[in-house]
């Protein structure tokens, strides 16, 4: 069956510093990848995805994500962190050619520390 | 702007009371989902709708129903809400064979 597995509950971060949230998978064939964002009590929000191609995927705010398919991971990633990037964080897959489900990673809460 | 709307955003229900969350979406989008999320977990798929073919998670208990009257609408219906049905619902929609889901902004549940 497909999953992703986010092994951090929580990342800290001091604004102005890269940050990487973790994120692996399996699938049983080539995956779709998403990250989300989510804000107190809002739904989730799109960030980027990787379908094909490029191994690196630029997403919004700044956010990309690469692409390892050696090691199964598809770490979020981001420059220079911001206080309002603080949220938490979801990875999802979807598996090509199945049944449309997005099955979501356990989430990650980031925390960006002025 | 095309998007996906919950109603309402915050709903409060009475323990054994019928209750019906809404979602309404104007991206024509024909696959519909429902999901089930608890305080900052992840969401958890109850079931979904591709057209009006309705797909229901094998673990999805019987308390909880659908309804998806056209392509715009799709309705949650919880029969007899229990105290650990409290969560933020969630209502996303997809194209066919599209990529992304677009999530509405959740309605929270709370029973009392």
């Amino acid at each position: 069956a497909q999953s992703v597995a986010q092994p951090e509950d929580q990342v800290n971060v001091a604004e102005g510093n890269p940050l990487t949230v973790k994120c692996t998978y399996s699938v049983s064939g080539n995956p779709y990848l998403f990250w989300y964002v989510q804000y107190p009590n809002r739904g989730l929000q799109f960030l980027l995805k990787y379908i094909t191609g490029d191994n690196l995927v630029k997403g919004s705010y700044g956010f990309e994500a690469e692409f390892n398919k050696s090691q199964t991971s598809f770490h979020l990633k981001k420059p220079s962190a911001l206080v309002s990037d603080s949220a938490l964080y979801f990875c999802a897959v979807r598996d090509k050619g199945g049944t449309d489900k997005l099955i979501f990673g356990t989430g990650t809460r980031l925390q960006v520390f002025p | 702007d095309a998007m996906v709307i919950q109603n309402p955003r915050y709903q409060v229900t009475q323990f054994g009371k019928p209750v019906t969350l809404s979602c309404s979406q104007t991206l024509n989008h024909n696959v519909m989902y429902w999901y089930q999320q608890k305080s900052s977990q992840a969401p958890k798929l109850l079931f979904h709708y591709y057209d009006k073919d309705f797909n229901n998670e094998a673990d999805t208990p019987d308390n909880f129903q659908s309804r998806r009257p056209n392509t715009s609408f799709c309705f949650l219906d919880i029969r007899s809400p229990g105290l650990g049905d409290a969560a933020m619902y969630l209502c996303a929609t997809s194209s066919q064979g599209g990529i992304e889901a677009f999530f509405g902004q959740g309605t929270r549940l709370t029973v009392v």
